[in-house]
């Protein structure tokens, strides 16, 4: 699990708060992603990036704003969330978006709860 | 559009038996299959996939799968189950028609595996 590293791994917030979470990876893949997870449904792709760039937005709430300052590193921005936005959020990375048959490798996850 | 299911939400065996955990998918061209498997607090961790050649694939842990294009199935299988594999298991899917990136998770299997 050293390869993709999350923080902080437990986050208590308020609607009206604005937090952040961080992702690093250290296996120099090209291509991140942030995925959230609620109980007993299939992971939901939130958004894409390949070399800092952002490919894919899934119909996210501007609730949330990624950035991607370099390719090693990936950030999700909260602010005014919902209780329902409470969640495990998990990052990934893989070597290149454009080669289909690669392996994702995913953080610990940050369990995120809105009160 | 591509989908992949797993019917069922939690499976039981006991220690030493063997292990199914069932997975079907649709794709439009050719899949790209994999299984991943969540440990408690953890992220997902990659366990084997299938790209193409023999249908019969070996992963981590002592698991295997096998890819049945006839009845569109990714079946993960253990010969002897231990409870140490008690754990969440996701089937996973990308479709060659579509971008790298468009993984399409299950909702995920529990095996409860008794001693």
């Amino acid at each position: 699990e050293t390869g993709v590293t999350q923080t902080p791994r437990h986050l208590v917030m308020g609607m009206t708060n604005k937090k952040s979470l961080k992702c690093e990876q250290h296996l120099g893949h090209n291509a991140m992603y942030w995925y959230k997870q609620s109980a007993k449904k299939p992971l939901e792709l939130m958004f894409v990036y390949s070399l800092e760039e952002r490919v894919e937005n899934n119909s996210v709430p501007s609730r949330f704003s990624p950035e991607c300052p370099n390719s090693s590193h990936l950030f999700l921005h909260l602010h005014t969330l919902q209780p329902e936005d409470s969640a495990l959020y998990l990052c990934a990375s893989s070597q290149a978006l454009s080669a289909n048959t690669d392996t994702q490798y995913f953080g610990p996850g940050t369990r995120l709860t809105v009160l | 559009a591509q989908s992949v299911a797993q019917p069922e939400d939690q499976v039981n065996v006991a220690e030493g038996n063997p292990l199914t955990v069932k997975c079907t998918y649709s794709v439009s061209g050719n899949p790209y299959l994999f299984w991943y498997v969540q440990y408690p607090n953890r992220g997902l961790q990659f366990l084997l996939k299938y790209i193409t050649g023999d249908n019969l694939v070996k992963g981590s842990y002592g698991f295997e799968a096998e890819f049945n294009k006839s009845q569109t199935s990714f079946h993960l299988k253990k010969p002897s189950a231990l409870v140490s594999d008690s754990a969440l298991y996701f089937c996973a899917v990308r479709d060659s028609n579509t971008g790298g990136f468009k993984t399409i998770f299950g909702a995920g299997t529990r095996p409860f595996v008794k001693a």
